[in-house]
Parts: structure tokens; C-alpha cells; sequence
């Protein structure tokens, strides 16, 4: 089936040690979102690529960064994590853009512990 | 804040009843988009709705679009153990880039 994958489902990372989580799509979509949410808060959304074009949103720290090396492959790279950054990290894909009635199919989400 | 508020937070009914959620949001959009997400999961779109439209159905869900009150409402009818979720909208705002902007949640517990 055609599905969003990310791995790992569950991280565990220090203070200030980087971490990569990814996501895999076999949906050949051709928009990637990454989003955070922490306990009991709406999903807030840090940058998405279309295709390649990477799309940062105006809030989202610079500690945060992404990496997209193909259709299939995106990558959230938090540099430093700090304890605030412990959340659930969801990835999601859609076709097109929001703005064309595309809606996004989401990945389980990797729950990001940081000690 | 321009995301979309949601009312009630949580809910509790009795399985067959009927559920009613309800979204709010201050700007003018150009579609609206229902989801929901079980606990430690990822989201699952249910139904879009654009703003040319007025009420929208799937199986057993309802969702209803006035854009002069700026709202929405999604019923779930005949309710089961199995619809206990978060119940997200989210919002893609006019000019407001080509990104969902998703609502605070209404949790649903629908006991047996």
C-alpha cells in the first residue's frame, strides 16, 4: 500500500546532541511537510518542499533544518535539541499545494524524547 | 491567531449517539479540511470542503461550511468506540501561502 513512512517511531536524544529523523513516501507526492505538536496542541508546521523548493516558515528556529535528496526522502535535522523540542514530529505529503484542494496524507510521526 | 479555534475541547457520549464539533476561524479561506488523529498517531484526513460550498457528507460525516459566520461543524452520526479521537480542522487561509494551518482540537471519547 501506498503509505508515508517515518522512522524511527520513537527517539531518544541528549541536550544539545544532533538528531536526523526521516520520512519516506511512496505515494510520489510531490510535496513534503514536516510538522511538530506537542501534548494536547494543534500540529504547527516548521517548512515543507515542493519538489525542491524548500519553503521555511517565518518562525520556525534555525536550530531546525530539512533536507529533501529526492522525491521519496525528507529529513528533519535539529542541531542542538534543546528540552523544549521534545515533541511528536509528523511528516506529511499531499500532491499539490493546500491552496489547489490537495489534502495531506500523514506519517505515524516519530515521538522525540530529549534527556 | 488565525488558526482555526474548536469547540467543545473534549466531549464525552455514548456510543450510537451523535457528535458535533465545531470550528471557528477569523480570516477568509479558500478551502477548510477535517482530520483526525488517535492518540500518538498521525493525522487522517476525513473531508475538504472549499468555500464555494455549503455541507459536505461521507458514510456517517457531516461537515457544514458557512463562510459569513466563519465556521464549520463536523457530525459524526451513530457514534462508535472506534470514532474516540482528536478531531482537527485546519485552514487553508486566502493568500495566506500554500499551507494548512490546523485548529486546537476537540478530544472525542465515545464511551460503550
Amino acid at each position: 500500500d501506498a503509505m508515508v513512512i517515518q522512522n524511527p517511531r520513537y527517539q531518544v536524544t541528549q541536550f544539545g546532541k544532533p538528531v536526523t529523523l526521516s520520512c519516506s513516501q511512496t505515494l510520489n507526492h510531490n510535496v513534503m511537510y514536516w510538522y511538530q505538536q506537542k501534548s494536547s496542541q494543534a500540529p504547527k508546521l516548521l517548512f515543507h518542499y515542493y519538489d525542491k523548493d524548500f519553503n521555511n516558515e517565518a518562525d520556525t528556529p534555525d536550530n531546525f533544518q530539512s533536507r529533501r535528496p529526492n522525491t521519496s526522502f525528507c529529513f528533519l535535522d535539529i542541531r542542538s535539541p534543546g528540552l523544549g523540542d521534545a515533541a511528536m514530529y509528523l511528516c506529511a505529503t499531499s500532491r499539490g499545494l493546500a491552496g489547489n484542494y490537495n489534502e495531506q496524507f500523514f506519517g505515524p510521526g516519530t515521538r522525540l524524547t530529549v534527556l | 491567531s488565525q488558526q482555526g479555534e474548536e469547540d467543545p475541547q473534549a466531549l464525552s457520549i455514548q456510543e450510537g449517539e451523535n457528535a458535533t464539533m465545531n470550528c471557528s476561524y477569523k480570516t477568509s479561506i479558500n478551502n477548510l479540511q477535517w482530520y483526525r488523529q488517535n492518540s500518538g498517531r498521525g493525522l487522517v484526513h476525513l473531508i475538504l470542503i472549499r468555500s464555494n460550498e455549503r455541507e459536505k457528507h461521507s458514510g456517517r460525516l457531516r461537515v457544514t461550511l458557512d463562510t459569513s459566520k466563519k465556521s464549520s461543524s463536523l457530525l459524526i452520526t451513530a457514534s462508535r468506540a472506534a470514532d474516540t479521537a482528536s478531531y482537527f480542522c485546519a485552514i487553508k487561509l486566502t493568500g495566506g501561502g500554500n499551507k494548512l494551518t490546523f485548529g486546537t482540537g476537540t478530544q472525542l471519547k465515545v464511551e460503550l
